[in-house]
């Protein structure tokens, strides 16, 4: 049972070179989130989809699109990036959408560099 | 608005104390509050959950956290740190918001385990 898997674990991106981070669960959980890791920040929301078909901005969704493939997918792209876009990027997903209770689970992680 | 503090950018402590780690939350609504783990270069890790059944809340590898609402904390706890135990520590309040549970996070806290 692998969880949350997020693909590349590592990347470094030019600015102005677009990318696409992957992410894919295998729970069948009905939410997905991506959230940004920056030193000192916490982790910050960027986008979220309550369900397959549906995706919300979250408190930092500036320069960055989401695609709710289906059920299990749910991918983040950067069409242009640039260094402030620097950070360690985590997938995650969590049972419901209505119950607090429900803890996320998390992916190991993207670390992007933008030089 | 939902929101969280965590007293304590960086804690150490002897190998064998005791460990704390403050959080306190801002919340309109009853709480649902997690602390979580990561270790270095890894995802995050579920340690506890309050969800109202119980203040007291026991979690994984001998951490347990109060509910005290009094005082809007949700500080974690450990009677005797171990050196696995350094890793940073986040607390996290769940939240309705849009079409979906959300997690905010505090910032983060570094635990150092001295020998």
């Amino acid at each position: 049972n692998a969880g949350v898997t997020q693909t590349p674990k590592f990347q470094v991106l030019k600015t102005g070179q677009s990318m696409t981070l992957q992410c894919a669960q295998d729970m069948n959980h009905n939410s997905m989130y991506w959230y940004r890791q920056d030193p000192g920040m916490g982790l910050r929301l960027i986008y979220y989809s309550a369900s397959e078909g549906t995706t919300d901005k979250g408190e930092v969704p500036n320069g960055y699109n989401v695609s709710r493939l289906n059920k299990r997918e749910f991918s983040l792209r950067l069409e242009s990036a640039a260094p402030s876009q620097t950070s360690v990027y985590f997938c995650a997903s969590s049972e419901s959408r209505d119950r607090g209770t429900t803890e996320a689970f998390f992916g190991q992680g993207t670390r992007l560099t933008v030089v | 608005a939902q929101s969280v503090t965590q007293l304590g950018s960086h804690v150490s402590v002897s190998e064998g104390a005791l460990v704390l780690l403050r959080c306190n939350y801002s919340s309109s609504v009853p709480p649902y509050l997690f602390w979580y783990v990561q270790y270095p270069n890894q995802g995050l890790q579920l340690l506890l959950k309050y969800t109202s059944a119980a203040t007291l809340v026991k979690g994984i590898n001998g951490f347990e956290a109060e509910f005290k609402k009094s005082e809007t904390s949700f500080h974690l706890t450990k009677p005797s740190a171990h050196m696995s135990d350094a890793a940073e520590y986040f607390c996290a309040v769940s939240f309705f918001s849009g079409s979906a549970r959300q997690l905010t996070f505090g910032s983060g806290t570094q635990l150092t385990v001295l020998p």
